[in-house]
């Protein structure tokens, strides 16, 4: 059974760029696809964006510029980058497996247990 | 981007009763569309997907129904472990987009 598990820093200052790896165990990050996806305390679910295919990728248009989501098949994870953040992206973060298999389904059946990030200075 | 509209954004239920919650999307989706539940300090569990499909190992007084722009959530017969928050998610085009949730509690 495939397990996610994501970690970082829990406090990022403001404009500096938030970094969160996911580290995949039970199975192979190269069979699956991938997304993060973000909870403002207190407030309902965002999707950030995915990465399949080998590298391939999707993003959510509202914070798109300032993401950046890569896979490390050597380690296993995939990660999350996001730049310039502000007070808006604080949030707990999920990475979550693809429903899917050998083709991006767009739902998440596997959730990390999501890892609090707070902007602050 | 898709705007998916929950209703009720909460109710009160006892144990026992039979809960309905409507998404409904701003542009028809097929049935593209799965639902989650939320308990306090975890994470989402996968319930629903393509509209009425249940997940393996979910309860079968959970079920789903709807196409196009309309969909509801419908649990059975209510029970202690239930009470949580749900939210549905529409995976027919990007921007994945979630419905602002229902929060289903004690009466």
């Amino acid at each position: 059974q495939v397990q996610l598990q994501e970690s970082g820093p829990g406090l990022v200052k403001p404009s500096e760029t938030l970094s969160l790896t996911c580290t995949v165990s039970g199975g192979s990050i190269s069979s699956h696809y991938w997304s993060w996806i973000r909870q403002p305390p207190g407030k309902g679910l965002e999707w950030i964006g995915c990465i399949y295919d080998s590298g391939s990728t999707k993003y959510n248009p509202s914070p798109k510029s300032r993401v950046t989501i890569l896979e490390d098949t050597s380690k296993n994870q995939f990660s999350l980058k996001l730049s310039s953040v502000t007070a808006a992206d604080t949030a707990m973060y999920y990475c979550a497996k693809d429903f899917g298999h050998q083709l991006l389904y767009g739902t998440f059946d596997i959730w990390g247990q999501g890892t609090m990030v707070t902007v602050s200075s | 981007a898709i705007q998916l509209t929950q209703s009720p954004s909460s109710l009160s239920a006892s144990v026992g009763d039979r809960v309905t919650i409507t998404c409904r999307a701003s542009q028809g989706i097929s049935s593209a569309l799965a639902w989650y539940q939320q308990k306090p300090g975890k994470a989402p569990k996968f319930l629903i997907y393509d509209a009425s499909s249940l997940e393996s190992g979910v309860p079968s007084r959970f079920s789903g129904s709807g196409s196009g722009t309309d969909f509801t959530l419908t649990i059975s017969s209510l029970q202690p472990e239930d009470f949580a928050t749900y939210y549905c998610q529409q995976f027919n085009s990007y921007p994945l987009t979630f419905g602002g949730g229902t929060k289903v509690e004690i009466k």
